[in-house]
């Protein structure tokens, strides 16, 4: 079965303070990795596509990393303004459709 | 911002009753999507298009009807309305065959008292 597991569940980082977000999978036949960015009361915002193990990614302080079984979202130095929740999502081959992760609420304080 | 709208933003109804959220695209997409999130279970899909008048469902499909007579319209229905489907409703687009990511809309909040 199709799986996408996020971890932690939440998180709280000072500004300045770098850290990791997790996206675990089991997906058939991936095709794409997804990374979105949901802020309270609006609709994702798309981040990055994935397609193969050891690409990566780059957008500001945000760099994302795929493997054959996880991905990553590296936060360097973040900011208050990052603070949100960062969806994980990946595309099944087997089926066409997305599979999203549960979410990662990022909290930076200043 | 990939010209999705939907309407309404906001709608609180009671148990039973119909209920009808649009969908609205300005770019021609081919292929749209309805998702609720809820939490403790992320975005599911509940049905999909591909096309006008080719729909096919997700994996949380019961209770709800979708249509599309026109590219730029995808509809979705709750024929009889129950607290379960008290949710936030997203409809995404995806531009292509050729591209796997989708794009989101800003949302439908609806409350089933």
């Amino acid at each position: 079965e199709d799986q996408v597991t996020q971890s932690p569940e939440a998180l709280r980082l000072q500004e300045g303070e770098s850290s990791s977000l997790n996206c675990s999978y089991t997906v058939s036949g991936l095709r794409g990795l997804f990374w979105y960015r949901q802020d309270p009361g609006k609709g994702p915002e798309f981040l990055f596509t994935l397609y193969s193990a050891g690409e990566e990614k780059e957008k500001e302080r945000l760099k994302a990393t795929l493997t054959k079984k996880e991905s990553f979202l590296h936060i360097t130095a973040p900011k208050p303004e990052d603070s949100a929740t960062y969806l994980c999502a990946a595309h099944s081959g087997n089926t066409g459709k997305l599979i999203f992760g549960q979410g990662t609420t990022l909290q930076v304080k200043p | 911002d990939a010209g999705i709208t939907q309407s309404p933003r906001h709608k609180v109804t009671e148990t039973g009753t119909p209920v009808t959220l649009r969908c609205h695209q300005t770019e021609n997409h081919r292929y749209m999507y309805w998702y609720r999130q809820d939490p403790g279970h992320g975005l599911r899909l509940i049905h999909y298009s591909y096309g006008v008048k080719d729909t096919d469902k997700g994996e949380v499909s019961d209770g709800y009807s979708v249509s599309r007579s026109k590219t730029e319209d995808f509809l979705l229905t709750l024929e009889s309305a129950t607290s379960s489907q008290t949710s936030v409703y997203f409809c995404a687009i995806r531009q292509g065959a050729s591209y796997n990511e989708q794009f989101f809309g800003p949302g439908t909040r609806l409350t089933v008292l």
